[in-house]
């Protein structure tokens, strides 16, 4: 059974610091990995999607890597923002299961 | 194109009542998945259907709990007899379910069991 497991659970950091955000997963025979945003009350919105067979995306300040074999991804924040300021959520497709795993989160709070 | 779109927002319903979620999945998405959003927990898979069909089911409770994705009209999940346990947030997603191109959700229903 796929587990996803995100670290930290929580992160406070000030306005402009670069951050790192982990995920990993259990099972590597996964198709893909998403990572999501979700603002308190809110739906999810899709920030990066790295294939399988990809080793990282990009999208603006967001950087996320994927090392499949191990089981890992990470998901780069550069020059933090308070707008990024939402828990934000790693997902994979595959690995036995239909549809996405997620994984329980990581609540960021960026300080003005 | 509108999205995946999800309502009502906010659902109330008494301890016994019924309660009908309904999603419309993004133009051409024919696959349909719903999530379950507990009070600080992760997303839970619920189930997986396609137009008419009902793929996977092994996530959602065997009583009181059905889904249904007919060949015209939204997505519907249903909970009889609702208890105050149900109280979640549910999210429906959608996906073309060709070459990755991964999934994208609905703002959700809140249902709140009084």
């Amino acid at each position: 059974k796929q587990e996803v497991t995100q670290i930290p659970a929580a992160l406070s950091v000030p306005e402009g610091e670069n951050l790192v955000l982990n995920c990993s997963f259990t099972d590597s025979a996964i198709y893909n990995l998403q990572w999501f945003r979700q603002d308190p009350g809110k739906g999810l919105t899709s920030l990066l999607l790295i294939q399988s067979s990809q080793r990282e995306q990009t999208s603006g300040r967001l950087n996320a890597s994927l090392d499949k074999s191990s089981g890992r991804s990470t998901l780069y924040i550069a020059a933090s923002q308070p707008g990024d300021s939402a828990t934000y959520l790693c997902a994979v497709e595959g690995g036995g299961a239909d549809g996405l795993t997620f994984g329980k989160g990581t609540h960021l709070i960026i300080q003005p | 194109n509108a999205g995946v779109m999800q309502n009502p927002r906010h659902l109330v319903r008494r301890r016994g009542q019924e309660a009908r979620l309904r999603c419309s999945p993004m133009k051409g998405h024919s696959h349909v998945y719903w999530y379950r959003q507990l009070p600080e927990e992760g997303l839970k898979f619920m189930v997986y259907l396609q137009k008419e069909n009902i793929i996977d089911e092994s996530g959602m409770p065997k009583e009181r709990f059905s889904a249904e994705f007919p060949k015209e009209g939204p997505s519907i999940l249903r909970i009889q007899q609702v208890v105050r346990g149900d109280s979640a947030a549910y999210f429906c997603a959608s996906s073309p379910r060709t070459a990755n191109y991964g999934y994208t959700f609905g703002s959700g229903t809140r249902l709140t069991v009084v």
